[in-house]
């Protein structure tokens, strides 16, 4: 059975580097057609995609946060991993990583919950 | 602001048939399949239907998907009350080159 679980720090200070980590199982990362990619949605908000990698190194970012955004994956290790910087308190929220195969998120983590605050 | 839009609220008793309304425009469900995914409270989001009628094994066929130009509608017959909870559009956009979603519509089963 396919998972994915997201790890990282539950508390980030404003301004700081926000490194979160999926790790899958089940699915390879190598495989055609198969990627993996962050959403996140802020406390009794909607969802809201923030980037993606492809089994063959592609990666796409939202418009809006591109400048801010960094993907990257490990095929070895099963593993993807978001950096965010200069975080705000406005980027508060459950981020969930998930398969996208081919264009649909078809499995999903549990989620992590990240707050940024002083 | 999301670039797809969904009605916030959507109600029905059970064993109704309630429909969730999605619209877009031409770069996203004018050319793309439109996903559906269910989130119950406290729980992460889960994909459920879409406009070709994919559905993960386990979702019952009450839950139905279709498109027609650049709107897409989500209907569940059958109505349940473990039906209620959130529910998203989603579909690729070719200008942005990647997904978008809709801002949610929020179903109770009365």
């Amino acid at each position: 059975q396919i998972t994915l679980k997201e790890s990282g720090p539950t508390l980030v200070k404003p301004t700081q580097t926000l490194t979160l980590t999926c790790t899958f199982s089940e699915f390879s990362l190598s495989t055609p057609g198969v990627g993996v990619g962050w959403i996140r949605q802020p406390p009794g908000k909607a969802l809201e995609w923030l980037a993606l990698i492809y089994w063959d190194d592609d990666k796409r970012y939202s418009p809006s946060l591109k400048t801010r955004l960094s993907i990257t994956k490990d095929t070895s290790k099963n593993q993807v991993v978001l950096t965010m910087t200069t975080m705000y308190p406005v980027d508060t929220a459950t981020y969930y990583c998930a398969r996208l195969f081919p264009r649909v998120f078809d499995v999903w983590g549990q989620g992590t919950m990240v707050t940024v605050s002083s | 602001q999301s670039v797809l839009t969904q009605p916030p609220s959507a109600s029905g008793t059970p064993g109704q048939r309630v429909t969730i309304s999605c619209s877009g425009g031409t770069s996203n469900i004018g050319r793309n399949i439109v996903n559906w995914y269910q989130q119950l409270p406290g729980t992460a989001p889960k994909f459920v239907v879409d406009t070709i009628d994919q559905r993960p094994s386990g979702v019952p066929d009450r839950f139905s998907a279709s498109k027609s130009a650049t709107s897409a509608s989500l209907a569940i017959s059958g109505l349940q009350s473990e039906d209620e909870g959130e529910y998203y559009c989603a579909t690729w956009d070719d200008n942005l080159s990647g997904p978008v979603f809709g801002g949610g519509t929020k179903l109770t089963v009365l």
